[in-house]
């Protein structure tokens, strides 16, 4: 299948800094990623959608902001929390769809996963 | 709008044993169905799909999942399951048409040897 990879796996910071996720889909080309947070013991709570070339969706509450997503290219999507504090702590996952094996428009095609980011804010 | 319920927070079965874990979904068009799997601190791998044709799918590491149109249902399931099967189950669901993949609350599976 598909592989998505993220950078950093984990990433503690200082509060009041900004972090930077990278999201990469290695041997596929995504022209929509998605970015998640999950809470311990929880569900993944959609945060945006990003297509590439344009302005990432926000999902209602999240702070468009706080969290920057910019998907320059195919393969990459970046997540940036911004003034990062405590509650910003959290599990990050973001996923890319590949077109490839369904077709663009079907709505067939499969989501992959990110491996996830571990955001520890001091 | 689309929805997905697991209605099993967790779900107990000895190593050998057939599994099933439960999805229930929602949508107005038709149904494009998922699982997905995921170990301790690591994104979720994706198990199988339902997208049409036959009701019984097969997916990876010997699951398979069964749709059920008239129930609504996705049910997850293993003939013989093993103790590395142990890990936190998530059906979704996306309506024909949209973009977004919508999950449910995630069951907690445990093989116990």
């Amino acid at each position: 299948g598909a592989v998505v990879s993220q950078h950093p796996s984990w990433v503690i910071c200082k509060s009041g800094t900004s972090v930077k996720i990278e999201c990469r889909s290695l041997d596929f080309q995504a022209t929509t990623m998605f970015w998640y947070r999950q809470f311990p013991k929880q569900s993944l709570m959609l945060m945006a959608t990003s297509n590439e070339g344009s302005k990432a969706t926000y999902e209602q509450g999240v702070e468009k902001d706080k969290f920057l997503i910019n998907h320059a290219s195919l393969t990459l999507s970046t997540l940036t929390v911004t003034s990062a504090h405590p509650e910003d702590s959290s599990f990050y996952i973001c996923s890319a769809r590949d077109f490839s094996d369904s077709g663009r428009e079907s709505g067939t095609d499969t989501q992959y996963f990110g491996p996830g980011t571990r955001l520890t804010v001091l | 709008a689309q929805s997905v319920a697991q209605p099993e927070d967790q779900v107990n079965v000895a190593e050998g044993n057939p599994l099933t874990v439960k999805c229930t979904y929602s949508v107005s068009g038709n149904p494009y169905l998922f699982w997905y799997v995921q170990y301790p601190n690591r994104g979720l791998q994706f198990l199988l799909k339902y997208i049409t044709g036959d009701n019984l799918v097969k997916g990876s590491y010997g699951f398979e999942a069964e749709f059920n149109k008239s129930q609504t249902s996705f049910h997850l399931k293993k003939p013989s399951a093993l103790v590395s099967d142990s890990a936190l189950y998530f059906c979704a669901v996306r309506d024909e048409g949209a973009q977004k993949l919508v999950f449910g609350q995630g069951t907690r599976l445990t093989i116990n040897p």
